[in-house]
């Protein structure tokens, strides 16, 4: 089975300071990677997602994720985080042979405090 | 406009009063599925759909059930709801049933079981 662990909870961050997003997954099989933006009353939308070749993945709005399969981790970065960039974000991960299902972290609120 | 809609919004009801979400894409995608999402636990997988007429189980159907007799449309059924499928609801579709396909959510239906 698979499963999705996001590190953190919550993350409280300044404007324009750097934030990473922690992702671990475990799975025995090859899977894909996404992150998911959800922001105040509105639905999950793409922010990128890693399917082979370059294993740093650029996505919307500056955010980047790093695939590390060694440690089974699917990091997202920004450099210089907005006001705007306030929302809860999900990790997840879909296995090739499963279909259009994913599997979700528990997600991790960013909160940028001006 | 391309979108996945989800009616209602927001429904409170009391216990055993059948009730359906609606859910509609106008992308002509042939995946969609039922999420639920509650705090801590992530969005988890209720029923999904590859096709017209092709529905199966996700992780937590108990409770639930749905049809898909147009490709557009993929309604959520409750027939005795309870107060723990008080939840925040997301219907989502994707073009194809691969699982390296990006999926398209609905805003929520936010309901409510007393």
């Amino acid at each position: 089975a698979q499963s999705v662990t996001q590190l953190d909870s919550q993350v409280p961050v300044f404007e324009e300071a750097p934030v990473e997003l922690r992702c671990n997954y475990s799975s025995s099989v090859s899977v894909y990677l996404f992150w998911y933006v959800q922001y105040p009353n509105q639905g999950l939308q793409l922010l990128l997602k890693y399917l082979s070749g370059s294993t740093l993945v650029k996505g919307i709005n500056g955010f980047e994720a790093e695939f590390n399969k060694s440690q089974t981790s699917f990091h997202l970065r920004k450099p210089s985080v907005h006001i705007s960039d306030t929302a809860e974000y999900f990790c997840a991960v879909s296995v090739w042979n499963q279909g259009g299902k994913l599997i979700f972290g528990q997600g991790t609120e960013l909160s940028v405090k001006p | 406009e391309a979108q996945v809609t989800q009616n209602p919004r927001y429904l409170i009801t009391v216990t055993g009063k059948k009730l359906t979400v609606t859910c509609s894409q106008n992308m002509n995608h042939e995946y969609m599925s039922w999420y639920r999402q509650d705090p801590g636990l992530g969005l988890r997988q209720i029923y999904y759909s590859m096709n017209v007429e092709v529905t199966d189980k996700g992780d937590v159907p108990e409770g639930y059930k749905v049809s898909r007799k147009e490709k557009r449309n993929f309604p959520l059924i409750l027939e005795s709801p309870s107060p723990n499928q008080t939840s925040l609801y997301f219907c989502a579709s994707s073009q194809r049933t691969g699982s390296a396909d990006t999926q398209y959510f609905g805003p929520g239906t936010r309901l409510t079981v007393l």
